[in-house]
């Protein structure tokens, strides 16, 4: 079954400090594959996406995120947070040969500490 | 500027009661995700239309929770009679034509049934 996991229910890194939040995805074809922000009260806004090609795609806010097929994983990093990045981060993966839906996993809320 | 709006934002209501929550797409757009939010569950896709028609409603649970577009300009959910069960945040979220995932999301209708 298709399925989208984020191991870490919850992260907190230092201002300044390098992120890595992790994600592993289930499905039979090649995934179009998703990084969404939530902040508190808010709905999600896309920060990345990967259709095809290269593998490492840039996003908004200075995110990045590396598809590796071998691992299933997709997962997004980020060089220095800033205390704006806290927020609820959602990986997902699109379902385009389902009749096109998007599932989420679990989320990973980041914490930033000063 | 283009954004998905919903209304209401919150509600509290009491067990037994109609609750409908509305949502306007992106003009253009023709693809409308509901989901619901908990924190038990996550992001659970409810149902999604494309061009009004509904596609999947699978996820929603058919006794109690209906849901529709009468015109382009508006997607209705509704839970008849409602559960304190129901309490979450509900998003609606819309694509365009090409539906490839990259979902916009409105701010979310929070839902407390007493």
């Amino acid at each position: 079954a298709q399925s989208v996991t984020q191991p870490d229910i919850h992260i907190t890194v230092s201002e300044g400090a390098s992120l890595e939040l992790r994600c592993n995805y289930s499905y039979g074809a090649t995934p179009y594959l998703f990084w969404y922000v939530q902040s508190p009260g808010q709905g999600l806004q896309l920060l990345l996406k990967y259709f095809s090609g290269d593998t490492l795609v840039q996003g908004i806010k200075g995110f990045e995120a590396e598809f590796k097929r071998s691992q299933s994983s997709f997962n997004l990093r980020k060089p220095s947070v800033h205390w704006s990045d806290a927020a609820e981060y959602f990986c997902a993966v699109f379902l385009y040969n389902q009749g096109g839906k998007l599932i989420f996993g679990q989320g990973t809320e980041l914490s930033v500490k000063p | 500027d283009a954004r998905v709006t919903q209304t209401p934002r919150h509600k509290v209501t009491e067990m037994g009661q109609e609750v409908t929550m509305r949502c306007q797409p992106i003009l253009g757009h023709n693809t409308v995700f509901w989901y619901r939010q908990t924190m038990m569950q996550g992001l659970e896709l409810l149902a999604y239309f494309r061009n009004r028609a509904p596609l999947d409603d699978s996820g929603m649970p058919k006794d109690r929770f209906s849901a529709e577009m009468p015109d382009a300009t508006l997607a209705t959910l509704k839970i008849q009679p409602s559960e304190p069960r129901d309490s979450a945040v509900y998003f609606c979220a819309t694509s365009g034509e090409l539906n490839t995932g990259e979902l916009f999301f409105g701010e979310g209708s929070r839902l407390t049934v007493l």
